[in-house]
């Protein structure tokens, strides 16, 4: 059965104070892992997907990577609007089934 | 563009009663999906159709639960007796095809709360 764990459950920063995200995964085979936000009240906004090991993306002050066991979000010097629950999910190969594999996700708080 | 729409917003049912919730995605996408998010838990998927492929239902927890798609547009999600268990967001997503991996666009879903 796939699982996807996310840590720290919620993370209270200063705005500028960088830090990470975690997220560890167990997938029979990884088609690949996506990292979604999600404002209170609203649908998860895309992000990022990262395909294979050692693959990195960046998006303004957000930046994922890639193991075989697990991914990361960093985010460097956060400002208030970086508020958001951060959700990771993965996607296994084969069997057709396209659904993902939700973390119940990391809500972060970043403070002026 | 136009994102993926979901009605209604919100929904208040009482117990025993039958509901319909209705999801429109980006036009153009094949594939669309069905979540529900419960509070304090993980998205969890329920179904997923493809074209004019049958549906994998693999992720709907009771036989309360059906849905159906009109070919490449609008989806409903029918819960028929509803429970209390019931109570969480509904989310719809779409993808411009399916076996990606492929990122998956949601829309704002539908609150439904079981009295």
């Amino acid at each position: 059965e796939d699982q996807v764990t996310q840590s720290p459950e919620a993370l209270r920063l200063q705005e500028g104070e960088s830090s990470s995200l975690n997220c560890s995964y167990t997938v029979s085979g990884l088609r690949g892992l996506f990292w979604y936000r999600q404002d209170p009240g609203k649908g998860p906004e895309f992000l990022f997907t990262l395909y294979s090991a050692g693959e990195e993306k960046e998006k303004e002050r957000l930046k994922a990577t890639l193991t075989k066991k697990e991914s990361f979000l960093h985010i460097t010097a956060p400002k208030p609007e970086d508020s958001a629950t951060y959700l990771c999910a993965v996607q296994a190969q084969g069997g057709g089934a396209d659904g993902l594999t939700f973390g119940k996700g990391t809500h972060l708080i970043i403070q002026p | 563009g136009a994102g993926v729409s979901q009605s209604p917003s919100n929904k208040v049912t009482e117990k025993g009663k039958d509901v319909e919730l209705r999801c429109d995605p980006i036009s153009g996408h094949t594939a669309l999906y069905w979540y529900r998010q419960r509070l304090g838990q993980g998205l969890e998927f329920l179904i997923y159709f493809q074209g004019n492929s049958a549906p994998d239902k693999s992720g709907l927890p009771s036989d309360r639960f059906s849905a159906e798609r009109t070919g490449e547009s609008v989806s409903t999600l029918t819960i028929q007796r509803t429970q209390q268990e019931d109570s969480a967001v509904y989310l719809c997503a779409s993808s411009p095809r399916s076996g990606g991996p492929y990122e998956q666009y949601f829309g704002p879903g539908t609150r439904l709360t079981v009295t």
